[in-house]
C-alpha cells in the first residue's frame, strides 16, 4: 500500500539555524499538509497546500515557516530561524481530496530537537 | 474555534473487553474522523463519519455521531493488546476552517 515517507526521522539543530523537513506524499494525491505535535500534546495543523500554493494556514505558521513542492514528488517544510519551542514531531500528510472529505494519510514524522 | 475534545484522557482495560471513547466539539461540522497513533508513529485513519450519518462500522470499530449534542463516540469491541495506542478525533467544518484534532485518549489494553 502506498505510504507517505518523511526524512529525516530525527533532526537535531542549533537554535537559530534553518531546517528543512522533507516529505514524499502518496503519488496520486493532490492535497498536502503539515502538522506539529509537541510531546504529549495534541496534533496541531500548520498548513495545507494544493495546486502549488498554500490553501490554508494556522496562526502557528508564521513568517519563519515556508513550504514548497520543488518537484513532482517532494513536499518540504522550512523553518528559517529555529527556536527552542519549535521542538516537536512534525507530520506530513496527503489526501486525494481536500480537508476532511477524505482520509489523510500520515507519515511517521520527523522529530525535531532544537538545542 | 471548533475543537474536538476526547474523553477519557486515558483508559485501561483488559483484553477482550470493549473500549469506548468520546469526542465533543463546539461548532457545526461537515464530518468527523477518528485516527489512531501508536507510540512514536504517525496517525492512521480509522473511520470517517459524515454529518448526515449517525452510525458507522468498520470491523471491530463502531462510531456514532450525534450532531445535536456535538459529540461522537468510538467503540472498539473485543479489544486486543495491539489496540493499545492513542485515539484522536478530528473535525472538519469545511473550507477556511482548520482540520482540528482533539487531545486524544490513551488506550492501554492489558493482556
Amino acid at each position: 500500500e502506498p505510504e507517505v515517507t518523511q526524512t529525516p526521522s530525527h533532526q537535531v539543530t542549533q537554535m537559530g539555524q534553518e531546517v528543512i523537513l522533507r516529505c514524499v506524499p502518496i503519488s496520486n494525491h493532490l492535497y498536502f499538509y503539515w502538522y506539529r505535535q509537541i510531546l504529549g500534546q495534541k496534533v496541531e495543523f500548520l498548513v495545507s497546500f494544493y495546486n502549488n500554493e498554500i490553501s490554508e494556514k494556522s496562526e502557528i505558521f508564521d513568517d519563519q515557516f515556508s513550504v514548497e513542492r520543488p518537484d513532482g514528488s517532494n513536499f518540504t517544510l522550512k523553518i528559517r530561524s529555529t527556536k527552542l519551542e519549535d521542538s516537536a514531531m512534525y507530520f506530513c500528510a496527503s489526501s486525494d481530496w481536500e480537508w476532511g472529505n477524505q482520509p489523510q494519510h500520515f507519515g511517521d514524522g520527523t522529530r525535531l530537537s532544537i538545542l | 474555534s471548533q475543537q474536538g475534545e476526547e474523553d477519557p484522557q486515558a483508559l485501561s482495560i483488559q483484553e477482550g473487553e470493549n473500549a469506548t471513547m468520546n469526542c465533543s466539539y463546539k461548532t457545526s461540522i461537515n464530518n468527523l474522523q477518528w485516527y489512531r497513533q501508536n507510540s512514536g508513529r504517525g496517525l492512521v485513519h480509522l473511520i470517517l463519519i459524515r454529518s448526515n450519518e449517525r452510525e458507522k462500522h468498520s470491523g471491530r470499530l463502531r462510531v456514532t455521531l450525534d450532531t445535536s449534542k456535538k459529540s461522537s463516540s468510538l467503540l472498539i469491541t473485543a479489544s486486543r493488546a495491539a489496540d493499545t495506542a492513542s485515539y484522536f478525533c478530528a473535525t472538519d467544518a469545511g473550507r477556511g476552517q482548520n482540520f482540528v484534532f482533539g487531545p486524544g485518549t490513551r488506550l492501554s489494553v492489558l493482556p
